[in-house]
């Protein structure tokens, strides 16, 4: 069974601060990993989608890398505002029913 | 714009009640999702469908049930065989193949 962890739960930066969120998941033979954004009350915003033969994907100021051999990915996220408080989630691809498996989320807060 | 549209973003349901949460989607996609999330527990999968009139149970499909009457359309209906509601529901749905998924607003439903 497919399970995604994400270490630490919460994360507490100061702003301009370079961050990195890391994600593992136990079963390497995934499709492909996708990384959300959560704010309070709101549905899932996707940031980025590294599909399984791709290394890493930008966008802006976020950069999410993935090393399937090992089970990790790591986002990058550049320079970090107080706007980008919000819980930031994995999730990895797999499976014959392509079923979408999810970590529980960091919640990271950027102190101005 | 496309997009998930779900509806209500807040219902409040009695003991004994069932209710039904909308989700609507003009993406031409073929495949879509429930889930429910809880503090603490991340996203669990509910029902899903990747093609009209069929559908299959996720992880926790007890107490809840669906149709798929049309592509764009799949509506969850919450039964009072449900013991505990309360949780904030999302819809999601994506392209058949290794796509990426797209998430809607969510319903947070609150047993009265």
């Amino acid at each position: 069974k497919q399970e995604v962890t994400q270490i630490p739960a919460a994360l507490s930066v100061p702003e301009g601060e370079n961050l990195v969120l890391n994600c593992s998941f136990t079963d390497s033979a995934i499709y492909n990993l996708q990384w959300f954004r959560q704010d309070p009350g709101k549905g899932l915003t996707s940031l980025l989608l590294i599909q399984s033969s791709q290394r890493e994907q930008t966008s802006g100021r976020l950069n999410a890398s993935l090393d399937k051999s090992s089970g990790r990915s790591t986002l990058y996220i550049a320079a970090s505002q107080p706007g980008d408080s919000a819980t930031y989630l994995c999730a990895v691809l797999a499976g014959a029913n392509s079923k979408l498996t999810f970590g529980k989320g960091i919640t990271l807060s950027v102190r101005p | 714009d496309g997009g998930i549209t779900q509806s209500p973003k807040y219902l409040f349901r009695k003991e004994g009640q069932n209710v039904t949460l909308s989700c609507e989607q003009n993406l031409n996609h073929d495949a879509m999702y429930w889930y429910r999330q809880d503090p603490g527990q991340g996203l669990r999968l509910i029902y899903y469908s990747q093609i009209v009139n069929d559908f299959q149970k996720g992880d926790i499909a007890e107490g809840y049930s669906v149709s798929r009457e049309k592509k764009e359309s799949f509506p969850l209906t919450v039964t009072s065989a449900q013991k505990n509601p309360t949780a904030f529901y999302l819809c999601a749905s994506r392209p058949l193949g290794i796509y990426g998924y797209t998430f809607g607003s969510g319903t947070r439903l609150t047993v009265v």
